[in-house]
């Protein structure tokens, strides 16, 4: 079990605008920063957010992040074939030495 | 570009060690933290272990506190991560991921099956 909660599945149509939800705890999300990783059919994972809510260079603005205390979310504007992916949130936690943290997973699917 | 190229996965038995590498090029190594984060087949990613920039820092996930050790050579820009007791739960793709500002930049990861 995960401790960051994502839903396991989402879906909509090309055009649509989708939104993935992520679930923390004061420790993890509500004292650092998220990030969100699209992970491809059979390829390693890239950064789509970093802290929160930014846009790393080359990644569309149809991708945008917010946080608001211990949940976070990814939507996804104008959604296309090619987003379908599985969809990773992740933050650093406090407890204990210190972990990172990820979400179980939210798999995108573009009906 | 950054590039990151792990190795050293293969097939091993229950109660073997691996040690995996991984290469760095394209970014000035000894500057950053690294990770190793790995993918049960068909599973979501989970966080292994990290390594600061020059080794003063080093956290395990506490699920495998004693079996994973992580190294680094920042002559030679390369990471490592030593593998003992192998058990077929830690069968799984083992990524390099390299810890910027900007998150987490990744290899293509190296297949580490444990079966007899």
């Amino acid at each position: 079990q995960s401790v960051l909660t994502q839903p396991p599945s989402a879906s909509g149509t090309p055009g649509q605008r989708v939104t993935i939800s992520c679930s923390g705890s004061s420790s993890n999300i509500g004292d650092n920063y998220v990030y969100w990783y699209q992970q491809l059919p059979g390829m390693a994972p890239k950064v789509l957010i970093y802290r929160n809510n930014q846009r790393p260079s080359g990644v569309p603005d149809r991708f945008s992040g917010s946080k608001s205390g211990t949940s976070a979310s990814l939507a996804i504007s104008g959604l296309r074939s090619e987003d379908e992916a599985d969809y990773y949130c992740a933050a650093w936690d406090d407890s204990l030495s210190g972990f990172w943290v990820f979400g179980g997973g939210t798999k995108l699917t573009v009906l | 570009e950054v590039h990151l190229v792990e190795s050293g996965g293969g097939l091993v038995k229950p109660g073997g060690s691996l040690r995996l590498s991984c290469a760095a090029s394209g970014f000035s190594f000894s500057s950053y933290a690294m990770n190793w984060v790995r993918q049960a087949p068909g599973k979501g990613l989970e966080w292994v272990s990290s390594i600061s920039s020059t080794s003063s820092f080093i956290f395990y996930a506490d699920s495998l506190k004693g079996r994973f050790t992580i190294s680094r050579d920042n002559a030679n820009n390369s990471l490592f991560l030593q593998i003992n007791s192998l058990r077929a739960e830690d069968t799984a793709v083992y990524y390099c991921a390299r810890e910027a500002t900007t998150g987490m930049d990744w290899g293509q990861g190296t297949l580490v099956t444990v079966s007899s």
